[in-house]
């Protein structure tokens, strides 16, 4: 398994404001994902961050909401831009370990938005 | 497109009862499936997975679940529950055809286990 770390594990933050969130694992790994988990439901993939190339996004969610970068193989941040209250969530990370292997997931970072 | 239900969005059996959580995945191909659970404030931890090989398989803290192709499901069980297995669980597939690893989701099943 590996290692995950989330920062920040929880915010409260003003609307309009962004959050980046980071992601390190312990070791390295060609793919990282990350999820939203809105209050009460289920997880909901953002978008797959594969180092040296751009990150590829789900229906629904945009690079200029949610801006990604993967600088390497150890490590991700998400920013969640301009928040609005209907984007407090938890927001989780995930790395694959290898060719279809399971997703380890971080402890999430949980933010409200005021 | 790919989906997972989940039976049952709350579950409540007593200390020492069977636990049954239901998945059912919608494809003709089988997926490789996933158990996970999430503990209060918590990220997921990864329960069984199921890719190829034999349909029963064992995961930690005594619970195993069976891939049944003609029934397209995935249930997860646990002989005697424990007040510990309080939680939320969720069942995920990855198509096999995908080449991105992508995960998707049941909606959930809340644990209550009562002494």
């Amino acid at each position: 398994s590996a290692v995950i770390s989330q920062k920040p594990s929880r915010d409260i933050c003003q609307r309009g404001t962004s959050l980046t969130i980071q992601c390190q694992v312990d070791s390295q790994v060609t793919m990282m994902f990350w999820y939203r988990q809105q209050p009460g439901q289920s997880l909901t993939l953002i978008a797959t961050a594969n180092q040296g190339s751009e990150a590829t996004y789900e229906s629904g969610f945009v690079i200029d909401k949610f801006p990604i970068s993967r600088p390497n193989l150890t490590f991700s941040t998400l920013t969640v831009s301009n928040m609005s209250p209907e984007d407090s969530s938890i927001y989780l990370c995930s790395v694959e370990l290898g060719t279809n292997q399971p997703q380890h997931f971080g402890d999430g970072t949980r933010l409200s938005i005021l | 497109a790919q989906s997972v239900t989940q039976l049952g969005s709350h579950v409540s059996v007593s200390e020492g009862a069977l636990v049954l959580l239901r998945c059912n995945y919608s494809s003709s191909v089988p997926p490789y499936l996933f158990w996970y659970v999430q503990y209060p404030n918590q990220g997921l931890q990864l329960l069984l997975k199921y890719t190829t090989g034999a349909t029963l398989v064992k995961g930690i803290n005594g619970f195993e679940a069976e891939f049944k192709k003609s029934e397209t499901s995935f249930h997860l069980t646990k002989p005697s529950a424990h007040m510990s297995d309080a939680a939320e669980y969720f069942c995920a597939v990855t198509p096999v055809s995908s080449n991105t690893g992508k995960l998707i989701f049941g909606q959930g099943t809340t644990l209550q286990v009562k002494p």
